[in-house]
């Protein structure tokens, strides 16, 4: 497919456990983004990736939360001993770079924390 | 910091006609986007705005005044599939990240 895929598309884990969320962007988009959707909030930006340059990662919101890229394309989003308001959907978008191109959208790993 | 602001609900009838409001507060503007979500999907791109006035497509306009920091969404001819979240986004200072509203969750009655 051409659009961004994203997996697990569901995840139950308790509290502690470390899990491990993958993104696979559009091909030939070099900016990559976190977010996390939680019930009746706004996407929330976690981290961005844009070729080779250092991620921002201003948006993550502890230190047990971290992202790669590997190779430019795929990413990993890793949380650490999660805790159960870490439950959210985490959403993928991919762009190609530029200021007045739209995000092209995952469809989201819905995580539980039990 | 960003502070976008939008209704959290919304209600219409099939073939009406709906405004959806977005103010915001942000340190620099670099445009605004408007994103629909269906329950359970992500979200996809409606529309972008970065200079002042309306911009029509389709069923689905928006419009920009920068002065007033103020958007909003016009959707026209509602039908049941319209029935969805409206997220307002806006990029700030730097060129890539978005801030986003909580989204307004439109609902069309037959």
């Amino acid at each position: 497919g051409a659009g961004v895929s994203q997996s697990p598309s569901n995840k139950v884990t308790e509290k502690g456990k470390d899990v491990e969320l993958r993104c696979d962007p559009i091909s030939g988009h070099t900016a990559l983004y976190w977010y996390r959707q939680s019930l009746g909030q706004g996407l929330e930006f976690l981290i961005y990736f844009q070729g080779n340059s250092a991620p921002d990662k201003s948006g993550l919101p502890s230190d047990r939360f971290s992202a790669e890229r590997t190779g430019g394309s795929v990413s990993t989003l890793t949380i650490q001993r999660t805790q159960q308001e870490d439950s959210a959907v985490y959403l993928c978008a991919s762009t190609l770079a530029g200021s007045y191109n739209e995000q092209f959208f995952g469809p989201g790993t819905r995580l539980t924390v039990l | 910091g960003q502070n976008i602001d939008q209704p959290t609900e919304m209600t219409a009838t099939e073939g009406a006609i709906v405004q959806i409001n977005c103010t915001y507060q942000t340190s620099g503007f670099n445009g605004l986007f408007w994103y629909q979500q269906h329950a359970g999907e992500a979200p996809t791109f409606l529309s972008y705005n970065v200079l002042d006035g309306l911009e029509e497509k389709g069923r689905f306009s928006s419009f920009l005044s920068r002065s007033k920091g103020y958007s909003y969404l016009l959707l026209k001819e509602l039908q049941m599939k319209d029935s969805a979240s409206y997220l307002c986004a806006v990029r700030g200072s730097n060129d890539y990240k978005l801030s986003f509203g909580a989204g307004t969750t439109v609902t069309v009655r037959a």
